[in-house]
């Protein structure tokens, strides 16, 4: 299994382009999540999916939109790029919720964003 | 508003003694806390975890303390290895939400 996989890696943009950052699991978790990581700071949470075709807000969610078609895919959307969206971004995922308490989430390798 | 909070940035222990890192949180509705270790340019990896109903879960060289009535959490790595250097993030949840708040980290460097 090769788990949560993300591209690209690195991604310079200037202000106001668009992209897609995309995000495959092949561990067939109906969870995913988008976090992003400032320098100096924890993760945050923008979106997350409980499955396809359900997608919800998190702590930080302006300026993104995204999707869930599949279990497997999660792509996270920039419509306008701006320079405070400059971060680390990490997808994860986790099983079908089993117990009272959250599921261990597991992370790609992020994918290093600059908007200049 | 931060939640959860790490407030050492940084630690420097020695190979083969005790490593302390400590977490606090302020929401008392959170039921469950998580570590994560993180190396650079990798995403973090899960470590260890525990449940409000418990105030200690270890797991080999890692061990978990839990103090809910002053809202703190350490975890303990006995003994240290170089190998350990990186990133370790707390985080909390509450009930099965699946939405994590983690802290702002704190960088472990094990001296050899």
């Amino acid at each position: 299994n090769a788990g949560v996989t993300q591209t690209p890696k690195f991604r310079i943009l200037k202000i106001g382009q668009s992209m897609t950052l995309q995000c495959t699991q092949d561990m067939n978790h109906n969870y995913m999540y988008w976090y992003r990581q400032d320098p100096g700071m924890g993760l945050k949470l923008i979106y997350y999916s409980v499955g396809a075709g359900i997608t919800d807000k998190g702590e930080v969610p302006n300026g993104y939109n995204v999707s869930r078609s599949t279990t497997e895919d999660f792509p996270l959307r920039l419509e306008l790029a701006a320079p405070s969206q400059t971060s680390v971004y990490f997808c994860a995922s986790s099983p079908l919720q089993r117990s009272q308490y959250t599921d261990t989430q597991y992370f790609g390798p992020g994918t290093r964003l600059t908007v200049l | 508003d931060q939640q959860v909070k790490q407030n050492s940035p940084s630690l420097s222990v020695q190979e083969g003694r005790i490593s302390i890192l400590n977490c606090d949180y302020t929401n008392s509705m959170f039921d469950y806390f998580l570590w994560y270790k993180k190396y650079p340019a990798e995403g973090p990896t899960f470590l260890i975890s525990i449940s409000s109903i418990k105030d200690k879960n270890e797991d080999g060289r890692f061990t978990v303390f839990l103090n809910k009535s002053a809202k703190h959490l350490s975890l303990h790595i006995v003994p240290s290895q170089p190998g350990d250097s990186a990133v370790y993030f707390c985080a909390a949840s509450v009930g099965a939400t699946n939405k994590l708040i983690f802290g702002t980290g704190t960088l472990l460097a094990v001296q050899p």
